[in-house]
């Protein structure tokens, strides 16, 4: 069984760039979650696909965007960074949506850093 | 929307005494309470969860306790040891999980 993979680990860019970030489930999972961790602060949800529909949003304004692909793995992107898109994003799967959701498992997520 | 906030945001503790941390929600819906440890430059675990329809849950050195009626629950972590430095949050499943903002916990030998 392998674990929730994300990619890149670290990456760089500057603010007006966009950026791509990807996600494994772990096998046997069909739900992928976003989060944000900014420096100090708890994972703030983006949003959730399950079985390659968008299935609940937070606070997060419409350039950042998702995709989730038929063998459930799933991207980020975020268009015009700004500076304070800087932040650790941690994808986590389950086996499942919503109230039946189980236990989320987190890949080790990518920092992005916003210059 | 769901609103968790967690207590202390740091604690520091000697090696073998207790460490308890609390947090409270204000929607009474919610119904699984899951607590997560996340070392330095690590993803968060999950390290224990309780459920709405018990009041305490333990393991080992690990108990979570809940408050239904008062919406708030709470982890107990017993003889600490070097190995539990790390920040710990709890979280609240509204749909989504919605997480504290974190205890950076400090365990010194």
């Amino acid at each position: 069984e392998t674990g929730v993979t994300q990619s890149p680990t670290h990456l760089i860019k500057t603010r007006g760039q966009q950026v791509t970030l990807r996600c494994s489930s772990q096998s046997g999972h069909n739900t992928v979650s976003w989060y944000q961790q900014a420096l100090g602060q708890g994972p703030q949800f983006i949003f959730q696909y399950y079985r390659e529909e968008e299935n609940g949003r937070g606070n997060f304004p419409p350039r950042f965007s998702g995709l989730q692909f038929p063998n459930y793995s799933s991207e980020l992107n975020v268009n015009a960074l700004e500076l304070d898109d800087s932040a650790l994003y941690l994808c986590a799967s389950s086996l499942a949506a919503g109230e039946s959701a189980g236990e989320l498992f987190f890949g080790e997520g990518s920092r992005l850093t916003v210059l | 929307g769901e609103n968790v906030e967690q207590h202390p945001s740091t604690l520091s503790v000697q090696e073998g005494d207790s460490a308890v941390i609390k947090c409270t929600y204000s929607d009474s819906a919610s119904n699984y309470f899951p607590w997560y440890k996340q070392e330095l430059g690590k993803r968060p675990q999950l390290i224990i969860d309780i459920r709405s329809n018990v009041g305490e849950k333990k393991d080992q050195r690990i108990a979570v306790t809940l408050n239904k009626t008062a919406k708030h629950f709470s982890l107990h972590i017993t003889e600490t040891q070097p190995e539990d430095s790390a920040v710990y949050f709890c979280a609240v499943r509204e749909g989504k999980l919605i997480f504290g903002a974190g205890t950076r916990l400090a365990v010194h030998p």
